[in-house]
């Protein structure tokens, strides 16, 4: 069965400041790989998605994540993070199912 | 474009009551999913629904039934809401490629 660990449940930083939250995955075989944000009272929306070919993934707003098949991990990284940044970000995983699962979240605040 | 479009809101019911989550998806998408959210528990899948017509249960489908009206429309009932099913739900649909999610639906039991 596909599983998703998300190891930091709460980020604060400041303005910025570099960001990488942390991704791992359970499932051996081919997968897509996902991150959503979801912004304060908002629904969750895509910021990026690995599916194949370049590991190195770019996504909306300055975020990055790199498919690390080794380490079965799927990290998101921004350089330099903004207030309007503050959110909740999940990574999803599909591997057996074709419904992916989702992580837990890690909460990110941004102070300015 | 509306996407993925859900109702009620927000909505207070009593224990034992019931009530219908309502969500309606544009985009032609085949599936079609409830899930809910909860304090350091993610989001978990509920309910989906494959194409119309089909429906199968999802990680934490107790206390709940659905319904796929129509290809636009796969609705969430709570037929005697409990506490613990205090949460926000959120109703998505997917291309099988991207899943996109409606606005969520602040839902307490008291």
């Amino acid at each position: 069965a596909q599983s998703v660990s998300q190891h930091n449940h709460h980020v604060i930083l400041s303005e910025a400041a570099s960001l990488e939250l942390g991704c791992n995955y359970s499932y051996g075989g081919t997968v897509n790989l996902f991150w959503y944000v979801q912004y304060p009272g908002q629904h969750l929306q895509l910021l990026l998605k690995y599916f194949s070919g370049d590991p190195l993934v770019k996504g909306i707003k300055g975020f990055e994540a790199e498919f690390i098949k080794s380490k079965f991990s799927f990290n998101l990284r921004k350089p330099s993070v903004q207030w309007s940044d503050t959110a909740e970000y999940f990574c999803a995983v599909r591997g057996g199912s074709y419904i992916p699962t989702f992580g837990r979240g890690t909460s990110l605040i941004v102070h300015p | 474009n509306a996407g993925v479009t859900q109702t009620p809101k927000f909505q207070v019911l009593k224990t034992g009551q019931s009530m219908t989550l309502q969500c309606a998806q544009d985009m032609n998408h085949n599936s079609m999913y409830w899930y809910r959210q909860d304090p350091g528990m993610g989001l978990r899948l509920i309910y989906y629904s494959a194409s119309e017509g089909t429906t199968d249960k999802g990680e934490v489908p107790n206390g709940y039934n659905v319904s796929r009206l129509n290809k636009r429309e796969f609705s969430l009932r709570l037929e005697s809401a409990a506490p613990s099913q205090t949460s926000v739900y959120f109703c998505a649909s997917s291309d099988l490629r991207i899943w996109y999610f409606g606005e969520g639906s602040w839902l307490t039991v008291v």
